[in-house]
This record gives C-alpha cells, sequence and structure tokens, in this order.
C-alpha cells in the first residue's frame, strides 16, 4: 500500500464543474503540499497547509489531521485547469517529500 | 524574481553515455531536493543538500547516480554508463531553509525538471 494515495487517477469535467481530488496519507506530517504539473513537467506549489482550509481564487484545499486526508477543490473549472494534480507530504523532521501518483485532469469546453 | 531553473529541458543519451544535469536553486536558498519521476508516476526522492553538505542519498538507485553541490547553490546530478531504465524526468527543488525543531516544514520551489531519454 502506498503511504499516499489519490483518487481518482484520472478525471475528465466539462467546463463550469465542481471538481474534487481526494487524498490520504498514512504517515505522520507536518503539513501537506497538493502541487500541479503541466504537460513538460514543470511543478508548481499550489498550496501548503497543515490545518483545516486555504483558498487561492478558485482552488480550495481542505485537510482533516485526525482522518489523514486532504481534498483539492476547483470551482467552475476551465481548460487551462487541466493538469496532473499531485499530493505530497514531507516525512515528519524532514522536507523529504512522498508523492502520490496524481490525478489527471482533463477539463472539457 | 527567478526561480530554480535547471538545464538542460531535454537530453536524448545513448546507453552508456554519462550525463550531466544541472539545477540553478533560487538564491539563497539552503535546502535542495533531486527527484526522478518516471512515466505516469509520481516524482521520487533522490537526494537532499543542505548548503553544500549532501545530507540524504537513500534515493539514489545505484552507484552510477552521484549529486553535488559544492559551493552550496549550484547542483549537478551526474549519471554514469546510463541504462534505459534511467529515463525519466529529473526534478530539482529547493526550500529556504532545513525544517525547524519539531519538523515544520518549509515550501519547495520545483524546477521545470530536465526529461532524459536513453536509447
Amino acid at each position: 500500500k502506498n503511504e499516499v494515495e489519490q483518487s481518482p487517477q484520472n478525471l475528465t469535467a466539462q467546463e463550469g464543474e465542481f471538481i474534487t481530488i481526494n487524498c490520504s496519507y498514512s504517515v505522520g506530517i507536518s503539513a501537506l503540499h497538493w502541487l500541479q504539473q503541466h504537460p513538460g513537467g514543470g511543478i508548481v506549489s499550489l498550496f501548503m497547509l497543515s490545518s483545516r482550509k486555504k483558498k487561492h481564487g478558485r482552488l480550495i484545499a481542505t485537510i482533516n489531521i485526525q482522518e489523514k486526508h486532504s481534498s483539492l477543490h476547483i470551482t467552475a473549472s476551465h481548460p487551462r485547469d487541466s493538469a496532473v494534480y499531485i499530493c505530497a507530504v514531507p516525512r515528519i523532521g524532514t522536507d523529504k517529500l512522498i508523492f502520490g501518483t496524481g490525478t489527471r485532469l482533463q477539463v472539457f469546453p | 524574481g527567478a526561480g530554480v531553473s535547471q538545464s538542460p529541458r531535454y537530453k536524448v543519451a545513448k546507453r552508456g553515455q554519462d550525463v550531466a544535469l544541472r539545477c540553478d536553486p533560487i538564491s539563497g536558498h539552503v535546502s535542495l531536493f533531486w527527484y526522478q519521476q518516471a512515466l505516469g508516476q509520481g516524482p521520487e526522492f533522490l537526494t537532499y543538500f543542505q548548503n553544500e553538505a549532501q545530507l540524504d542519498k537513500s534515493g539514489l538507485p545505484s552507484d552510477r547516480f552521484f549529486a553535488e553541490r559544492p559551493e552550496g547553490s549550484v547542483s549537478t546530478l551526474k549519471i554514469q554508463r546510463t541504462q534505459q531504465e534511467d529515463s525519466a524526468v529529473y526534478l530539482c527543488a529547493s526550500s529556504i531553509r532545513p525544517p525547524r525543531v519539531g519538523g515544520l516544514t518549509y515550501e519547495q520551489y520545483f524546477g521545470p525538471g530536465t526529461r532524459l531519454t536513453v536509447t
């Protein structure tokens, strides 16, 4: 069993739909990262969160430390949101990230 | 300001060739990480530097992989005698400082990656 698991693996949506991507982890953590990866490989950090909820524009990330679960929500999805979204956690006491395998999102106009 | 940069962006190597991948972290960032991402997979940790000291190289898959950061800024990942299984995207990330006592961690900033294809 992977230490960080994401669901779904693949997700397609129509423009405007509300998107939810889930992440569960089994290790103790100090924070959780949500990352976005576009074709070509570059990764952008969307959120680093350690408690409850953060919001940037149309993106919302929530975390439940007790249940070891986080969700990334995208409101009013747009084709430019199409990317791979990756959840990652650092082993406690280190910055060494353990990554999920990613959720590939495609938003169609 | 400048982010993390990596070069080359793409590298094609013949099996058995040596390659060197470069990472320029954000200026002043103490921590530097290398990750390997195989096709369709999430990245996996390779090695970690705090300034010029390589504190963790537990993720390096074999002794053909070698990383250095001699002056605590630019880092080079070298792969000797490349094999087809080395084909992957190699990502570099930096963060401003190591985690605090008690585990509070800092955000990592990623470079665009180097896509290595070994033929």
